[in-house]
């Protein structure tokens, strides 16, 4: 199974401020034959499902606010908030879906 | 609008069964790989059982192996998870979700505990 592990396990940061996560494979999950990263982002607030964010590492998910942006390939992953709101205080979690089983990372705990 | 309800949860004795149901609307559910995922009380999430479109190829995490099955009705655009031999660590909200790109969208979740 592919372990992805994420870091850190929980952030405190300020309105306006920079978020990042990382995210690491203990695999890669770089397609080669068509270039593309199978890892995605996902958000979760409290009581409510998770909510996809990002997908092939950087596209963002249709109605997702553009300070949310992914980047990185292989076995390295980064989520960035550019300019932390309110409503961003969640758990952010990424997912491999380039093998099964599907795994995810333990999730980092974003407050503000 | 794109959505998946679950249902189907509650409180059940070790050993026992339930039978979840996951409806969905507003996408192509019979070309749709279809997911189940959990996530135990103040936990992350895992990767339970998924079935491709057509109910051909399924997979089961080694956790929930011989215990769990899942299946589909294209036909009633319903996903399934039937759950035998339940045990106290299979208490979880559990999740169905489209695959593809990541997953999405996901059901609001059906909370199964497990408790004598």
């Amino acid at each position: 199974d592919i372990v992805m592990t994420q870091s850190p396990d929980s952030l405190a940061l300020s309105l306006g401020e920079r978020a990042t996560i990382n995210c690491k494979s203990s695999q890669s999950v770089l397609y080669s034959s068509n270039n593309k990263n199978y890892l995605a982002w996902y958000q979760q607030k409290p009581g409510q499902p998770p909510k996809l964010l990002i997908y092939w590492a950087s596209t963002r998910e249709s109605g997702v606010p553009d300070r949310f942006s992914g980047s990185g390939s292989g076995t390295d992953f980064t989520l960035t908030i550019s300019s932390l709101q309110a409503e961003d205080v969640a758990d952010y979690y990424c997912h491999q879906y380039y093998s099964t089983p599907c795994t995810f990372g333990q999730g980092t705990k974003l407050e503000i | 609008e794109v959505q998946l309800v679950e249902s189907g949860g509650g409180l059940v004795q070790p050993g026992g069964s339930l039978r979840l149901s996951c409806v969905a609307s507003g996408f192509p559910f019979s070309s749709s790989w279809m997911h189940w995922v959990r996530q135990g009380p103040g936990q992350g999430l895992v990767c339970v059982s998924h079935i491709n479109s057509d109910g051909s190829n399924t997979y089961y995490a080694d956790s929930v192996k011989g215990r769990f099955t899942i299946s589909r009705d294209n036909a009633k655009n319903t996903l399934y998870l039937q759950m035998n031999s339940l045990r106290a660590d299979d208490t979880a909200v559990y999740y169905c979700a489209r695959g593809g790109t990541g997953f999405g969208p996901w059901g609001q979740g059906t909370l199964v505990t497990v408790s004598s």
